[in-house]
Order: C-alpha cells, then structure tokens, then sequence
C-alpha cells in the first residue's frame, strides 16, 4: 500500500499569511494525487485533483503542485474560512486508496 | 447535480449488523463508481469501500473484507454498504462520495456523514 506522509501536523498562522503544506509518498505515484479540506462538523470537500488542478467553485487562491512523490498546497493568503484540516490522497495504485494523516491549519 | 445523503447509522453491539444507506438525488447515478470513506473520531480518513457504475466491481479495504459488503440499486438511486460482525474498531462517522468523473479514485462530493458507534 502507498502511505502519504503530510507535515506538519498543525501549521499555525494568521490570515493574510501564506500556508505551504506538504505530502510525501511511499512510492511515486505519478500525478494522481488530491487534496480535500475539512472543516470540523462538515465532509471533506475536494480542492485538488491530479496534483494541479482546482476543482470546480474552488478559489484561486489555491494551488496544487508536485509530482512522483513530494506534492504541496499553498494557500497563497489566508481567509478566515481557511483554517481547516488538509488531507492529500493518492489514486495512483489502488485499491486501497490511502490518505495522508492531515494538516490541521490553526490561526495563530 | 449529485446530492449525496446517508442513512442507517446508529448505536450498535459488537458482533451485530447494520446497513447504510446512501441516495443520490441527481439523475445520472447509474453512470459513476460510488465509495464508502469513513472517519474514526478524531481522527483521520480511511477508504473502505467502491462499487463500479454497475456493481460489477467491488473492493474493498483488507481491515473489512468479508464482513462489509457493497451494493447499490440504480433504479433507487441508492447505494449501501452492509456491516456484518462489527467490532469497536469500526466505530466511525461514514460517508458515501461520488467516484470522480474522469479522475476515477477520487471523491466529490461527499455525503454528510452518518455515525456508526460499535459499543456493549
């Protein structure tokens, strides 16, 4: 199975700032890989697919880059909707899909 | 437009069976994969479960093979995933998502979530 390994558990930061998370893969996994958001009480919401590409109605500010196995989310300037928990996964050799553990993005 | 909503959760013994519901109130459910993710609390998301389009295909997490079954019924726009010999371990808020169009192996959208709680 391919593990994702996010870091770092928690970023805190104010809004305004630049967020840049991080997820690294056992094994390459091409450029199938995803990043979803969730905020507490609510499901995860596709924001990346395929390492680069904003899913539909997501803001700009969000950015998807990376490929084999080191992938990053850059949150270019925080909004106070933003502070979230991050998760990356890979859809690259399934089953299983696997995810990463998550960032929790915190205001400072 | 894929609305995704879960049912069946609830409190239940260990050793016990549960079924969740999921239905789609869109109108081209029969054309994509649907999965089961779920969420221990706390903690963070596991895959368990996907049926293809036409249920000819199912996999499934090794930690619930032979216990959780998927299905889905296409003429109620609904899929399920049937949960035999429960453990404590299962306990998890589960949601059902839409296999991604073309991006096979991912999910949106998701439902809300129900709660399954395994518990004596």
């Amino acid at each position: 199975d391919i593990v994702l390994t996010q870091s770092p558990a928690t970023l805190s930061l104010s809004p305004g700032e630049r967020a840049t998370l991080s997820c690294r893969a056992s094994q390459s996994v091409g450029t199938y890989l995803a990043w979803y958001q969730q905020k507490p009480g609510q499901a995860p919401r596709l924001l990346i697919y395929d390492a680069s590409n904003r899913a539909t109605g997501i803001p700009a500010r969000f950015s998807g880059s990376g490929s084999g196995t080191d992938f990053t989310l850059t949150i270019s300037s925080l909004e106070p909707e933003d502070f979230a928990v991050y998760y990356c996964q890979q859809r690259s050799n399934w089953p299983p899909l696997t995810f990463g553990g998550g960032t929790k993005v915190e205001i400072k | 437009q894929v609305q995704l909503v879960e049912s069946g959760g609830g409190v239940v013994q260990p050793g016990r069976s549960l079924r969740l519901s999921c239905a789609d109130s869109g109108f081209t459910f029969s054309t994509y994969g649907m999965h089961w993710v779920r969420q221990a609390p706390g903690k963070g998301l596991e895959w368990v479960a996907v049926i293809s389009f036409d249920g000819s295909n199912k996999y499934y997490t090794d930690s619930v093979e032979g216990r959780f079954t998927i299905s889905r019924d296409n003429s109620k726009n609904t899929v399920f995933l049937q949960m035999n010999s429960l453990k404590a371990e299962d306990t998890a808020v589960y949601y059902c998502a839409k296999d991604g169009t073309p991006t096979s192996g991912s999910f949106d959208p998701w439902g809300q979530g129900t709660l399954v709680t395994v518990s004596s």
